[in-house]
């Protein structure tokens, strides 16, 4: 079984500055994991994934994430914050040949100006 | 289709009605996936295919939820009596088949029981 904690509920940073939503694991067989961000009224869109390979990934919109085994964690990452950055971002865990996704509650980004 | 049609966008509905919600996926996506949103919570899985099989109805909440798919394309979920802790958004997501986990989802259905 699979389950993924984000911490925090609401984030809020300064347009310009660096963005860190939190996002730990829990699953029995090693994880695919997934970053989906969701805008007001819309469906929630996929950032980028992890399923082997390199722990680095960089997805869309300059966000990237790492995986970390020994830390159960896939947080992600953005150097500087636009104002369009913000929306509700949701981390998901599976294993392979496990369906489906399982969602963490997602964390809300704000951007200030 | 371009992209997950899910229809309608609204419903308002009374308590204790029928509701129908459906989905219509990407064209030749053979997996096919209901979540329920509630207000400040995540995604709850409900169910889904792949085709016109269910292999996991685990997430269904009681016997008032059901769902099916017809011609590996368009899929209905029913809910029969309605409540008010039904009111929720209800996402429908498509893939091109069970491993292949870049989920595209539909922008939802807001159902409002009253």
């Amino acid at each position: 079984a699979q389950s993924v904690t984000q911490l925090g509920s609401h984030v809020s940073v300064s347009e310009g500055a660096l963005v860190l939503l939190r996002c730990n694991y829990s699953s029995s067989v090693p994880p695919y994991l997934f970053w989906y961000v969701q805008y007001p009224n819309q469906g929630l869109q996929l950032l980028l994934k992890y399923t082997t390979g390199a722990t680095l990934v960089k997805g869309i919109n300059g966000f990237e994430a790492e995986f970390k085994k020994s830390e159960t964690s896939f947080h992600l990452t953005k150097p500087s914050a636009h104002m369009s950055d913000a929306a509700e971002y949701f981390c998901a865990v599976t294993g392979r040949g496990n369906t489906p996704l399982v969602f963490g509650k997602g964390t809300r980004l704000s951007v200030i100006a | 289709g371009a992209g997950v049609s899910q229809s309608p966008s609204n419903k308002v509905t009374e308590k204790g009605k029928d509701v129908e919600l459906r989905c219509d996926p990407i064209s030749g996506h053979t997996a096919l996936y209901w979540y329920r949103q509630r207000l400040g919570q995540g995604l709850e899985f409900l169910i889904y295919f792949q085709g016109n099989s269910a292999p996991d109805k685990s997430g269904l909440p009681s016997d008032r939820f059901s769902a099916e798919r017809t011609g590996e394309s368009v899929s209905t979920l029913t809910i029969q009596r309605t409540q008010q802790e039904d009111s929720a958004v209800y996402l429908c997501a498509s893939s091109l088949d069970r491993d292949d986990y870049g989920y595209t989802f539909g922008s939802g259905t807001r159902l409002t029981v009253v």
